[in-house]
């Protein structure tokens, strides 16, 4: 099956600062999905993005399907921003969606 | 309706008892899906309906487990005689969708299972 991996597993920012998180796919998908896991265990929709990109408020996200791969930018981090991100992927019938390995945001003032 | 719901929130069980979660999705969703978390993994596919239809399930759904979507409406994941390795968070999303295009799914708030 497909595998997605992401990167860094772990990051510590100052609040303030830029990140660029990165999700490597090995397959053709036809849906991409960037998700913050809260402390609760929710998982929130970021972005739905197979490919391009797009923005919502400091968060950004970019697609680009041909080279197998997508970046989630946060700019001006906040401690709210703290926690997991997942990108899922889902390919071919496209219905399941498979989940990348995480990456551990700790925002800390 | 604002969103999927799931109940219960947490669930502590003995060893070897039934457990019965509940799922509501996002009113006009046709799909609804559900996943298992465990601590420091991401989410891993179960099973998925499409209205009252199961149509695909995982290698993950032991013969332990089953789902229902009776009415195409919430759905039901069962646990039959529980081990500890059933310990997770279960998941449930729901999309829609036509046909086999694929579409943003949304999440509950999950069930964590603790078996004892």
């Amino acid at each position: 099956g497909i595998q997605v991996e992401q990167s860094p597993p772990d990051l510590i920012l100052q609040e303030g600062a830029n990140s660029t998180l990165r999700c490597n796919f090995s397959d053709s998908v036809n849906n991409l999905q960037w998700f913050h896991q809260n402390p609760w265990g929710q998982l929130i929709n970021l972005f739905y993005i197979p490919s391009g990109t797009k923005q919502n408020g400091r968060l950004s996200a970019t697609t680009v399907a041909t080279e197998r791969y997508s970046l989630l930018y946060i700019s001006s981090s906040q401690t709210t921003d703290s926690g997991v991100y997942f990108c899922a992927v889902t390919t071919g019938g496209g219905n399941k969606l498979t989940f990348g390995t995480g990456t551990q945001l700790k925002v800390e003032l | 309706d604002t969103g999927v719901s799931q109940n219960p929130r947490h669930k502590i069980t003995k060893r070897g008892q039934n457990v019965t979660f509940r799922c509501d999705p996002i009113s006009e969703h046709n799909r609804l899906y559900w996943y298992r978390q465990t601590l420091g993994q991401g989410p891993e596919f179960l099973t998925y309906f499409q209205n009252e239809a199961q149509l695909e399930k995982s290698r993950l759904l032991s013969d332990r487990f089953s789902a229902e979507r009776p009415k195409g409406s919430f759905s039901t994941l069962e646990i039959q005689r529980t081990e500890q390795g059933d310990s997770a968070m279960y998941l449930c999303a729901s999309s829609l969708a036509r046909d086999r295009e694929a579409t943003e799914a949304f999440f509950g708030q999950g069930t964590r299972l603790t078996v004892v």
